[in-house]
C-alpha cells in the first residue's frame, strides 16, 4: 500500500506569512492528492485537492502543488490569518489509483501567531 | 446533506465491557471507511466497504475488533472486549466513486477505555 510522509510535524508562522507543508508518498501510481484541515473536536475536512494531471491549483488563499517525478506535494497557505490554525493532513489513495480509501500523512499542526 | 452521522460522540467505559459505535453513512455513497485516529499512529484506516460488502480488513488491530454493513444507510464497529490501549477517535467516512476519490468524514467518536 501507499505510504505517504509530512514534514513538519509543527508550523508556526507570524499573522499574515505565508505557510508551507510538504509531502511525499511512494507509489507512482497514485493519481490524486487531496488535503484535509482538522479543528478541534471535528473530523477532518477536504480543503483543496489535486490530480496528476496538473502540477498546481489554486483557491484563493490555498494552493497546492504536486512533482510526480520526485513524488512530492506541498500545500501553501498565503497571508494566513487565525481561523487557519488547525491540524492539516495530506493523503493518498491507499492502493495507487483506487476509489478505495486514503492514507494519510501524520499531520501538522500550524499555529497562527499573533 | 446531513453528512456522515457518528453516535455516540463520546463513550467512556471499562476495561473488558463491549463497544459499538455506530455510522450513517452520506445517502448515495457507494464506500463506507473506518479510521482511526491515535496521536502516536495518526490516521489508520482499519476497514473500508464497498456496496455493504467488506473489501480490506487488513487493518483492524486484531480479533477482538469487528465491522458490519448489513444496509447502505448503516454501519458498526464493535469492540469486545474493550482494552486501555483502544482509546482513540474513531471516524467513519464515505464517498462516492463517481465523484472521485473525496472522502467526508463524520465528527468522530471519542472513545476512553479506562
Amino acid at each position: 500500500g501507499e505510504n505517504v510522509e509530512q514534514h513538519p510535524s509543527t508550523l508556526s508562522v507570524q499573522e499574515g506569512d505565508s505557510a508551507v507543508i510538504k509531502c511525499t508518498y511512494s507509489d507512482s501510481a497514485s493519481n490524486y492528492f487531496p488535503w484535509y484541515k482538522q479543528e478541534l473536536g471535528k473530523g477532518p475536512q477536504l480543503i483543496i485537492d489535486i490530480r496528476s494531471n496538473v502540477g498546481e491549483k489554486k483557491d484563493q488563499r490555498i494552493a497546492v502543488t504536486l512533482n510526480k517525478t520526485a513524488k512530492h506535494f506541498s500545500l501553501h497557505i498565503t497571508e494566513t490569518q487565525p481561523e487557519d490554525s488547525a491540524v492539516y493532513f495530506c493523503a493518498a489513495p491507499y492502493s495507487g489509483g483506487g476509489a478505495d480509501g486514503l492514507t494519510f500523512g501524520k499531520g501538522t499542526h500550524l499555529i497562527i501567531q499573533p | 446533506d446531513a453528512g456522515v452521522i457518528q453516535s455516540p460522540r463520546h463513550e467512556v467505559t471499562e476495561m473488558g465491557q463491549e463497544v459499538t459505535l455506530r455510522c450513517k453513512p452520506i445517502s448515495g455513497h457507494d464506500y463506507l471507511f473506518w479510521y482511526r485516529q491515535t496521536m502516536m499512529r495518526g490516521l489508520e484506516l482499519l476497514i473500508y466497504f464497498n456496496n455493504n460488502v467488506p473489501i480490506d480488513d487488513s487493518g483492524m488491530p486484531e480479533d477482538r475488533f469487528s465491522a458490519k454493513m448489513p444496509n447502505a444507510s448503516f454501519s458498526t464497529l464493535k469492540i469486545q472486549p474493550s482494552e486501555p490501549r483502544d482509546s482513540a477517535v474513531y471516524f467513519c467516512a464515505s464517498s462516492l466513486l463517481d465523484g472521485g476519490n473525496t472522502i467526508y468524514f463524520g465528527e468522530g467518536s471519542w472513545l476512553t477505555v479506562v
